[in-house]
């Protein structure tokens, strides 16, 4: 079965200042997905980002980036000029090809400080 | 916001009761995967529906059953409440459509088991 770790169960960073959320997991497959998504305090979960595992370039969605080494399985997230708005859980998720539901790992509460 | 919706908001049962929680999923999907996220947790897959038929299960008991409507929108039902059931019910929706299926998630029901 897939599993995934997140290692940091909180971080904060200074507003404007990057940051770098860890991610990694187990799997044997070949063909599989990994996300990351956000929950803000008491809203709705929303995908930042997304890699495909066969694409070795690193996604990118504007101050949002990942650095994903398919041979370590880490997937990491670096948030750039982090903003007070940034402030949320944020969960890494692993997904079969296929429709097959995602595996979460227990998420990283990052706190942006003003 | 994404366009998937659910009721209630919040309820507060009791042990032993029965508890229906609701889910209208983003126009034109016909996917609709249950999650249940116990408090400092990630959420955990509960099962799938896809075209009316369930379409995978996790380890969740079969006090947990659900139904997919003609319309797409979907019901999880919890039999027999335990106080282990407290939690936020999240459903997500999401078109079959393609190989990462991205999910679609609701802003959740919180259960309270007392």
């Amino acid at each position: 079965a897939q599993t995934v770790t997140q290692s940091q169960p909180e971080m904060s960073v200074q507003e404007a200042e990057t940051v770098t959320l860890s991610c990694t997991y187990d799997t044997s497959e070949n063909n599989y997905y990994l996300f990351w998504y956000k929950q803000p305090p008491s809203r709705q979960m929303i995908l930042v980002i997304r890699q495909e595992a066969y694409k070795q370039q690193n996604a990118t969605e504007n101050r949002f980036s990942v650095n994903f080494q398919k041979a370590a399985k880490s997937f990491s997230l670096k948030i750039s000029d982090s903003q007070l708005g940034d402030t949320a859980m944020y969960f890494c998720a692993f997904k079969n090809s296929g429709n097959t539901p995602l595996v979460f790992g227990k998420g990283t509460r990052l706190s942006v400080i003003a | 916001e994404t366009g998937v919706t659910q009721s209630p908001t919040h309820l507060i049962k009791t042990r032993g009761q029965q508890v229906t929680l609701r889910c209208s999923s983003q126009s034109g999907h016909n996917t609709v995967s249950w999650y249940q996220q116990a408090l400092g947790q990630g959420p955990q897959f509960i099962f799938q529906y896809y075209r009316e038929e369930e379409n995978g299960r996790g380890n969740f008991p079969p006090r947990f059953s659900g139904l997919q409507f003609p319309n797409y929108s979907s019901e999880l039902n919890v039999n027999a409440l335990e106080l282990d059931d407290s939690a936020l019910y999240l459903c997500a929706s999401s078109l079959v459509a393609g190989d990462h299926n991205e999910q679609f998630f609701g802003p959740g029901t919180r259960l309270t088991v007392l």
